[in-house]
């Protein structure tokens, strides 16, 4: 069964570094998402991607934060600047219409 | 906008005994709505869901949950839990536009033996 992948499944950064978290979607799903759950909380949007740029995007998903699809097959969430706010859980998800496959997640720390 | 909410924050169930998660929905049409499982260090797994048609909807590893237009509610029920039952739960609503989901709280459920 076909599923969606993400690398690596746990990342500790210093703050201020880049990050660059990896998915690969199902391969022919048309939407693709990135989500983030911060310790003890609901998972939250983050945006949506579809047609080769952002349908939409959260009001977390600021300058910092960036999408690329850059070989058709991964999709890629990076931050720029990280916060020890960025600390999460980070969910990539994709879908040919409305029923959304997840990914198992990254975990990314910030120290 | 949609929205979703879980009004349990946890439930602990006996090993074999019945469970019920509510989730109301807050939508001006009909909704799809979704029920997501987390176990542990997992990812979300889709449990069921609903578009329209039959009102109680059949999911994976024995969860049913049935929608209720006059009480805005999307129930999650399971009539025999299991220890491997015990998980985080979410009930989600997806956007008309785009499909991005907005997640309910969650509701942590604990099995006991």
């Amino acid at each position: 069964e076909p599923e969606v992948t993400q690398t690596p499944s746990h990342q500790v950064t210093q703050m201020g570094q880049e990050v660059i978290l990896r998915c690969v979607p199902i391969s022919n799903h048309l939407y693709f998402y990135w989500y983030r759950q911060i310790l003890g909380q609901k998972v939250e949007f983050l945006v949506s991607f579809y047609n080769n740029e952002i349908s939409e995007k959260s009001e977390i998903f600021d300058d910092q934060f960036s999408v690329e699809r850059p070989d058709g097959s991964n999709f890629t969430l990076k931050i720029r600047s990280t916060k020890l706010e960025d600390s999460a859980m980070y969910f990539c998800a994709s879908s040919r219409q409305d029923e959304q496959y997840f990914g198992p997640g990254t975990r990314l720390t910030v120290t | 906008a949609q929205s979703v909410t879980q009004p349990d924050i946890h439930i602990t169930v006996s090993e074999g005994a019945s469970l019920e998660l509510r989730c109301n929905y807050s939508y001006g049409a009909t909704p799809y709505l979704f029920w997501y499982v987390q176990s542990p260090g997992q990812g979300l797994q889709l449990l069921l869901k609903y578009f329209s048609g039959d009102t109680l909807v059949q999911g994976i590893k024995g969860f049913e949950a049935e929608f209720k237009r006059s009480q805005s509610s999307f129930n999650l029920r399971k009539p025999s839990v299991h220890w491997s039952d015990a998980a985080e739960y979410f009930c989600a609503v997806p956007s008309v536009n785009d499909y991005k989901l907005s997640f309910g709280a969650g509701t942590t459920v604990t099995v006991r033996a």
